[in-house]
């Protein structure tokens, strides 16, 4: 089976912290995602990477960085949180190829940032 | 932009009868599409994915429809169980679309009654 594990199911964050959300994927997968879910919006993309060192901005980038040194390590970066930054994050991870298209999803991080 | 929808956001079925959850495309170049399951407090969870050179496919009481001439997509889920109980998500992604995400619906929540 696939997993995806993120670093936290919860978090509280103060207004102009950093905030680091940390996603490891156990199925060597090459391709990985960040998305924000909220109500009324769905899951927006806000950075992807296809590979070791690679990033690339989705729909919502401003407000975040990304991070991937190692293939099974996807990390996203608050570098100054602010409120409507509250929301679930979710992780996702996928092969690449024709077979990869399926993204697999982590538990979520429910951050709010006060 | 082109963007995937639902035409429902809440189904309310009763157990044991089946249930059928639509979801409407715009974008004709897309040709791939997931159905995930989301329930309170979780990452979305894969449930059965089509691609476009396909317009029907089954799995475990699940199966899924594409009409590609209408641009509909339909999850059927047989004999409801109180687990079907979530928020049911399409998700479609475009031939060009390379590694990047998937464009999700806002999903329907599905309440089974007793």
């Amino acid at each position: 089976d696939v997993k995806v594990t993120q670093s936290s199911r919860y978090l509280v964050k103060r207004t102009g912290e950093k905030v680091f959300l940390e996603c490891v994927q156990d199925m060597d997968h090459e391709n990985m995602f960040w998305y924000r879910q909220d109500p009324g919006l769905g899951l927006r993309l806000i950075y992807f990477s296809y590979d070791v060192k690679m990033k690339e901005k989705g729909d919502i980038p401003e407000g975040y960085s990304v991070s991937r040194e190692k293939k099974e390590r996807f990390s996203l970066i608050l570098e100054s949180a602010s409120t409507n930054q509250t929301s679930m994050y979710l992780c996702a991870s996928s092969a690449t190829g024709a077979v990869g298209d399926t993204q697999y999803f982590g538990p979520g991080t429910r951050l709010t940032v006060l | 932009g082109e963007s995937v929808g639902l035409h429902l956001p809440t189904l309310s079925v009763q157990e044991g009868d089946n249930s059928i959850i639509n979801c409407a495309y715009s974008n004709s170049a897309s040709d791939y599409f997931i159905w995930y399951k989301q329930e309170s407090g979780k990452g979305p969870q894969f449930i059965i994915d089509i691609r476009s050179n396909m317009d029907k496919r089954q799995g475990q009481r699940v199966t899924v429809l594409l009409n590609k001439t209408v641009k509909h997509l339909s999850l059927q889920i047989a004999a409801t169980q109180p687990g079907d109980s979530a928020v049911y998500f399409c998700a479609e992604k475009d031939r060009g679309g390379g590694a990047d995400g998937l464009t999700f619906g806002k999903g329907t929540h599905l309440i089974i009654q007793p």
